[in-house]
């Protein structure tokens, strides 16, 4: 199994409040991603980083920020957590082929 | 744009059953096609996956043939188990943008 983690692995805040949640991957790999996953959607892109520092938006950015300051972190903020954030959280990281994705055990994300 | 289409679920079989779990695409390119697997509570696993047209990808007794064609990328497995309960999610990825698009899940039960 690739080596991600992700924290917290459940959380509940309230609407207007800042949250950051962590991913954490000990395999080196360049492309890092936030997904969002939805009863209906499927799994959606928020951002995606191609290296430290290098980040772009997907097709669902609005009201969340990233950064990547080492190889091994990509933090997710919402910035002031609305209850349509309410979701599950997935990072993903790429592999040795740039394609295959691997997938951390998500955060269960409650906004009140 | 590009989209993965799949059949909705849920889909309940007997246990040795033949399965089939249709998805099709849109693509202005030439993608990959990947087949992902979600058991309760986990992350996305990669199950198969094929880089162009006419290849077969093969695991754990699952296929999916890449047909340009048809544009689509059906998932079969001659007698399903158990275990193989889960959601099983088919997405398209370009090696140059280093993103996947997911189609919306399909549920799988199988009945002892």
């Amino acid at each position: 199994d690739a080596g991600i983690t992700q924290s917290p692995r459940h959380k509940v805040t309230e609407t207007g409040t800042p949250v950051t949640l962590r991913c954490h991957q000990t395999e080196n790999h360049r492309y890092m991603y936030w997904y969002r996953q939805d009863p209906g959607h499927g799994l959606r892109l928020i951002h995606y980083s191609y290296g430290v520092k290098d980040t772009d938006k997907g097709e669902v950015s609005d009201g969340y920020s990233v950064s990547r300051s080492k190889t091994e972190d990509f933090l997710l903020t919402l910035e002031s957590a609305t209850s349509s954030q309410t979701s599950v959280y997935f990072c993903a990281i790429s592999g040795g082929d740039q394609e295959t994705q691997y997938f951390g055990p998500g955060t269960r994300l409650l906004v009140l | 744009g590009d989209s993965v289409t799949q059949m909705e679920g849920p889909v309940t079989l007997s246990e040795e059953a033949f399965l089939t779990i249709n998805c099709t695409y849109t693509a202005t390119g030439y993608p990959s096609l990947f087949w992902y697997v979600q058991y309760p509570g986990e992350g996305l696993q990669l199950l198969l996956k094929a880089t162009k047209a006419d290849d077969k990808g093969s695991n754990k007794g699952f296929e999916a043939t890449y047909r340009k064609e048809t544009t689509s990328f059906h998932l079969e497995k001659g007698s399903v188990q158990v275990s193989d309960s889960a959601v099983y999610f088919c997405a398209l990825m370009y090696s140059s943008a280093s993103k996947i698009i997911f189609g919306s899940g399909t549920r799988l039960s199988i009945r002892p």
